[in-house]
C-alpha cells in the first residue's frame, strides 16, 4: 500500500458527460500530480500541483482541469468526455525532503475510467 | 524534448535466472532516475533510485546503474521469481526541480518482464 488514494477505482460514463477523479496523498505529502495511462501504453504526465498551487503542467487537454485543496487532496475533472479519453488516471504524491527518498514519486492505485 | 526510451518492449526469463532490463535517456539536465514495477491493473511502485552522482546502487534483489557517458540505466533483478513478472519503467527528472518541489517525471513506454517456470 503505498499511501496514494484515488476514488472511484472504475468510473463507466458516456461520451459528453464530465466526471471528477479524486485523489488523496500520502499523509505529509505536498506534491500531487496526475497521470494518464491508455491501454498499453505509458505514463503521461497531465499535472502537478504543490501545496495548492500549480507547478507544472503536460499535455493536458483544455477539457481537464484540476485543483489541490488546502486539506491538500486533489481532483482531476474531465469535462465534454470523449471516447478516447477511456483511460487509467493516476494520481502520485512526494513529500518536500530535500533528499531523492524524501521526494520519490509514490502513486495510487489509479481510476479506471471507461467513456462509452 | 525529453524522451526516456527502452530498449526491448518484452523480455522472457527463465525463473532463477537474473533480469537485465535497460533504459536510454536524451535529456542531459536529468540527473535523478527511478525504476517502477507495475503489475496489471494496479498503479506503479517503486523500486529503486539513483543519483546521477552514483554509477551503482543495489536494494533487495535489484541494482540499478548508471552510465552517465552514453545515457543509459539498468535495473538487474537478481534470481527472478514469478512474482517479478510485470511491466517495468524508468523514469527521469532533475534534482534542482525536486528540490523546489516542482518536480517532473518523464516516463519510458515500459518493458514487459514475463518468467518462465
Amino acid at each position: 500500500d503505498s499511501g496514494v488514494t484515488q476514488t472511484p477505482k472504475h468510473l463507466i460514463t458516456a461520451t459528453g458527460q464530465r466526471v471528477t477523479l479524486r485523489c488523496s496523498p500520502r499523509s505529509g505529502d505536498l506534491s500531487v500530480y496526475w497521470y494518464q495511462q491508455s491501454l498499453d501504453q505509458g505514463l503521461q504526465f497531465l499535472i502537478h500541483y504543490y501545496n495548492g498551487e500549480e507547478r507544472a503542467k503536460g499535455n493536458i487537454l483544455e477539457r481537464f482541469s484540476a485543483q489541490q485543496f488546502p486539506d491538500l487532496h486533489s481532483e482531476l475533472n474531465l469535462s465534454s468526455l470523449e471516447l478516447g479519453d477511456s483511460a487509467l488516471y493516476f494520481c502520485a504524491s512526494s513529500g518536500k525532503g530535500v533528499l531523492p527518498s524524501g521526494n520519490t514519486i509514490y502513486f495510487g492505485e489509479g481510476s479506471w475510467l471507461t467513456v462509452v | 524534448g525529453e524522451s526516456v526510451g527502452l530498449h526491448l518492449p518484452t523480455l522472457s526469463v527463465q525463473e532463477g535466472d537474473n533480469s537485465i532490463i535497460n533504459c536510454a535517456y536524451s535529456n542531459s539536465a536529468s540527473d535523478y532516475f527511478i525504476w517502477y514495477k507495475q503489475e496489471s491493473g494496479k498503479g506503479p511502485q517503486f523500486i529503486i533510485d539513483i543519483r546521477s552522482n552514483m554509477d551503482k546502487r543495489q536494494g533487495q534483489r535489484v541494482t540499478v546503474l548508471l552510465n552517465k557517458t552514453v545515457k543509459h540505466l539498468s535495473l538487474q533483478i537478481a534470481a527472478t521469481q514469478p512474482g517479478d513478472s510485470a511491466v517495468y519503467f524508468c523514469a527521469e527528472s532533475n534534482y534542482i526541480r525536486l528540490i523546489q518541489g516542482a518536480q517532473k517525471l518523464v516516463f519510458g513506454q515500459g518493458t514487459r518482464l514475463t518468467i518462465n517456470p
